[in-house]
């Protein structure tokens, strides 16, 4: 049974900061990788996909790598703001996703 | 363009009153999906449909709960004979295809008293 870990559970930082979010997951055998993010009392943002053949994915200030060898994603977010504020989460599979518990960032102005 | 949308966006309900849920997907989306998330589980699958295949059924936690959708579009999830631990948000998404990058809707919190 494929279980995602999510390490740190919360984070805060000052603004400007570059942090880097980690997720790990037990079956190497995934069709693909989703990184969402989730505001207080609404539903889920995509952030970035990452097929199983692929190592990384870039959306502007965001990079998340894949190393399915080890079982890690990483979500790097560069140059953080405020209203980067939120829950991230991320997901393994093709079609039922299992998701990991969520990291709480908090940046700080 | 619309996202997913989902009604109610709140749902207050009696202990032992059914309760539909209701979902509709991106125009054009063949994979919809639906979702609950509570405090002690985090975010679950509850059942999965694509096309005009038989559903993947595997994350409803009961009996009680049954999902259809109609002409390839809308989806209602009917939970039977609510109880307390049935209070959640319940997601949807749809995505073009499987594989492909899932959008969710808001959500509906429904409350079991």
């Amino acid at each position: 049974k494929q279980e995602v870990t999510q390490i740190p559970a919360a984070l805060s930082v000052p603004e400007g900061e570059n942090l880097v979010l980690n997720c790990s997951f037990t079956d190497s055998a995934i069709y693909n990788l989703q990184w969402f993010r989730q505001d207080p009392g609404k539903g889920l943002t995509s952030l970035l996909l990452i097929q199983s053949s692929q190592r990384e994915q870039t959306s502007g200030r965001l990079n998340a790598s894949l190393d399915k060898s080890s079982g890690r994603s990483t979500l790097y977010i560069a140059a953080s703001q405020p209203g980067d504020s939120a829950t991230y989460l991320c997901a393994v599979g093709g079609n039922k996703l299992v998701f990991g518990a969520g990291t709480i960032l908090r940046v700080k102005s | 363009g619309a996202g997913v949308s989902q009604s109610p966006s709140n749902k207050v309900t009696e202990k032992g009153k059914d309760v539909e849920l209701r979902c509709d997907p991106i125009s054009g989306h063949t994979a919809l999906y639906w979702y609950r998330q509570s405090l002690g589980q985090g975010l679950e699958f509850l059942i999965y449909f694509q096309g005009n295949s038989a559903p993947d059924k595997s994350g409803l936690p009961s009996d009680r709960f049954s999902a259809e959708r109609t002409g390839g579009s809308v989806s209602t999830l009917t939970i039977q004979r609510t109880q307390q631990e049935d209070s959640a948000v319940y997601l949807c998404a749809s995505s073009l295809a499987r594989g492909h990058t899932q959008y969710f809707g808001p959500g509906t919190r429904l409350t079991v008293l």
